[in-house]
């Protein structure tokens, strides 16, 4: 099984110092990585997506990812945190199941900001 | 435009009652979840469907089930047999395959009083 593991559940900045969430992986296979970001009460939005292309992945709101296979890591990183990037971040792998695929999810990181 | 409309954003339910959480997309895609989602939990899969008429259980499927009788519509019942059914429920769509993300509906959230 494919799994997920984000190693910290609250990260806090200062708005315009660097963003690192990290997150190490478990995959049988190559596998297919997700960052999503939740504010509150709201739906999943996906920030970007790494499906074995380059290993440097760019998302939205200038983040962006490295897929590191010989450490099965795949940290979300942002050069200078900004106020509205305040949400619950979570990192997610493509798990291949009886029938069809499924998103497996980690139990995400919740990123404050301050000013 | 296309989306996820989840209906109604709040619920609540007495203890010993089913109820019914609507998701219905207008992406064309073949492919629909459902996750739960607790605080410092993530989101956990309850059920999910590739095509209409067919739907596999998650990790987390009992005391719920679903019905997929068309393509733009997954709804998830929860019944009186789900043991903590207070939670926020998100449904969730995408094209087949495991390199696609998925597109998320905003969510209901469900009281049990």
């Amino acid at each position: 099984a494919q799994s997920v593991t984000q190693l910290d559940s609250h990260v806090s900045v200062s708005e315009g110092t660097p963003v690192l969430l990290r997150c190490n992986y478990s995959s049988s296979y190559s596998p297919s990585l997700f960052w999503y970001v939740q504010h509150p009460n709201k739906g999943l939005q996906l920030l970007l997506k790494y499906t074995s292309a380059a290993t440097l992945v760019k998302g939205i709101n200038g983040f962006e990812a490295e897929f590191k296979k010989s450490e099965t890591s795949f940290h979300l990183t942002k050069p200078s945190a900004h106020m509205s990037d305040a949400a619950e971040y979570f990192c997610v792998v493509s798990e291949l199941r009886q029938a069809g695929t499924a998103l497996i999810f980690g139990k995400g990181t919740t990123l404050s900001v301050s000013s | 435009d296309g989306g996820i409309t989840q209906s109604p954003k709040y619920l609540f339910r007495k203890e010993g009652q089913n109820v019914t959480l609507s998701c219905e997309q207008n992406l064309n895609h073949d492919a629909m979840y459902w996750y739960r989602q607790d605080p410092g939990q993530g989101l956990r899969l309850i059920y999910y469907s590739q095509i209409v008429n067919d739907f596999q259980k998650g990790d987390i499927a009992e005391g719920y089930s679903v019905s997929r009788e068309k393509k733009e519509s997954f709804p998830l019942t929860v019944t009186s047999a789900q043991k903590n059914p207070t939670a926020f429920y998100l449904c969730a769509s995408s094209m087949t395959g495991r390199n696609y993300g998925y597109t998320f509906g905003s969510g209901t959230r469900l009281t049990v009083v």
